[in-house]
């Protein structure tokens, strides 16, 4: 069963450092996209970037470019979301999700992991 | 970017009846290869979102043909044949011709 584990819930305070973690099983981790959302308490869906675990290609969304890092390790089967300084306005649920397909074959966002909660609060 | 908006924000629904929501894009989705890269998603309540359709109009595996994508260019819709209960939830369309990829600020779907 293809399937996207992801890391517990997490409260921090700000100026923290934070990384949450996705870990694949059931499929071939470096041959497809997985890519990290972001929903806010209470929003819609925003799309934070996208990394290929074969060769680590990153693409992030210029809306986060700068603010989190995303890598990959495919040895364990496990795409990163990385925080170095957390603020009150990272409080969200962080989804990962694999994308099928590459261009131009496309199957959109197949498998999506459960999310993890990040509080930011002092 | 890519403005997605969608219409309508609200939508209650009566079980058996259909309904339907509208996607707009700012710019064509609609690629040179002659793929629409429009999906569409159901995030249900206290879940994680769901592919629904992708590529305009190709449904996912296991989505019921009572959901059906149309549209090109610009404009799409979410089409659903007949309402069921446990169809509630948040729809969004997304477009993933550009990046970033974005997506439309969510129709919420409830029952009357």
């Amino acid at each position: 069963e293809v399937q996207l584990v992801q890391s517990g819930a997490e409260v921090k305070k700000p100026g923290e450092s934070l990384k949450i973690s996705c870990k694949a099983s059931g499929y071939s981790f470096s041959n497809y996209w997985i890519a990290w959302v972001r929903q806010m308490p209470g929003k819609g869906l925003e799309w934070m970037g996208i990394i290929y675990p074969g060769d680590s290609d990153i693409i992030y969304s210029p809306s986060f470019q700068g603010q989190v890092t995303i890598s990959a390790d495919k040895s364990i089967s496990t795409a990163y979301l990385q925080w170095s300084s957390l603020k009150a306005s990272d409080t969200a649920m962080y989804y990962c999700a694999r994308r099928s397909g590459s261009y131009p074959h496309y199957y959109g966002i197949e498998v999506w992991g459960p999310g993890t909660t990040v509080t930011v609060s002092s | 970017d890519i403005v997605m908006t969608q219409s309508p924000l609200s939508l209650p629904v009566t079980p058996g009846e259909p309904a339907s929501i509208s996607c707009r894009s700012s710019q064509s989705l609609l690629d040179s290869n002659g793929y629409n890269y429009l999906d569409w998603y159901l995030q249900k309540p206290g879940q994680s979102p769901q592919l629904l359709i992708f590529l305009g109009s190709n449904r996912a595996s296991g989505v019921p043909d009572r959901f059906s994508g149309i549209g090109s260019g610009t404009d799409f819709t979410l089409k659903i044949s007949r309402v069921e209960a446990g169809d509630v939830g948040v729809y969004y369309c997304m477009q993933s011709l550009q990046t970033p990829t974005t997506f439309g600020p969510g129709t919420k779907v409830d029952l009357k």
